[in-house]
């Protein structure tokens, strides 16, 4: 168990519809990421906060969108869903936002399948 | 673009095989590198990683040495086994830019019995 919980851990939903994904990082971390897995597009990053600020922006879409609370939980916000939106999306978080130094905990997932 | 390049899998070995598996990568910086595995319906988890250039990662038996001159970081194992079956990704962070890791596509491991 590596501390970071996410939830739900499946979804299934309509395209055009609208989902949030939400992150609770392990105790004492800072810095969340969003990862998103794909069989075609493989592990890409989205997304990064570090202490309720965005850090870091990947292959992130505009339909999407992110936020880090002041409990520091986070939330993906996922609208106008397409089929290929279809997705296991990942959350990790660190003590830091210097990733390269500092270990990333992922948690398990959620599996979000557009249909 | 910084990018990784694994081997394609699924690599499918006998219990107490010889494991290697490839990485290259390409990085305009200093990067650091990371092998990590995912277990079945698992998320991933840091199985080692290396900073520096000449740095050897180990764990669990696994080890890496970060290559500067073939800018490579291949996984290697003495001797599997079953509960090593799982998908293995490479990956590399930007010491510089920060922070986002840029995964590999993963190497399915199967190993039987």
């Amino acid at each position: 168990d590596s501390g970071v919980t996410q939830t739900p851990k499946h979804l299934i939903t309509a395209t055009g519809q609208r989902v949030t994904l939400r992150c609770s990082p392990r105790s004492g971390d800072l810095s969340v990421y969003w990862y998103q897995q794909s069989l075609d597009q493989g592990l890409q990053f989205l997304i990064q906060y570090y202490n309720g600020e965005e850090r870091a922006k990947g292959n992130i879409l505009e339909r999407f969108s992110a936020q880090q609370f002041p409990d520091l939980h986070s939330e993906l916000n996922l609208s106008s869903l397409e089929l290929g939106d279809s997705a296991l999306y990942f959350c990790a978080s660190s003590t830091s936002p210097a990733g390269a130094f500092y270990e990333q905990y992922f948690g398990p997932g959620t599996r979000l399948t557009v249909t | 673009g910084d990018s990784v390049t694994q081997m394609e899998g699924p690599v499918t070995l006998s219990e107490e095989a010889f494991l290697t598996i490839n990485c290259t990568y390409t990085a305009t910086g200093y990067p650091s590198l990371f092998w990590y595995v995912q277990y079945p319906g698992e998320g991933l988890q840091l199985l080692l990683k290396a900073t520096k250039a000449d740095d050897k990662g180990s764990n669990k038996g696994f080890e890496a040495t970060y290559r500067k001159e073939t800018t490579s970081f291949h996984l290697e194992k003495g001797s599997v086994q079953v509960s090593d079956s799982a998908v293995y990704f490479c990956a590399l962070s930007d010491n510089q830019a920060g922070t986002a890791l840029i995964f590999g596509k993963g190497t399915t491991l199967s190993v039987s019995s």
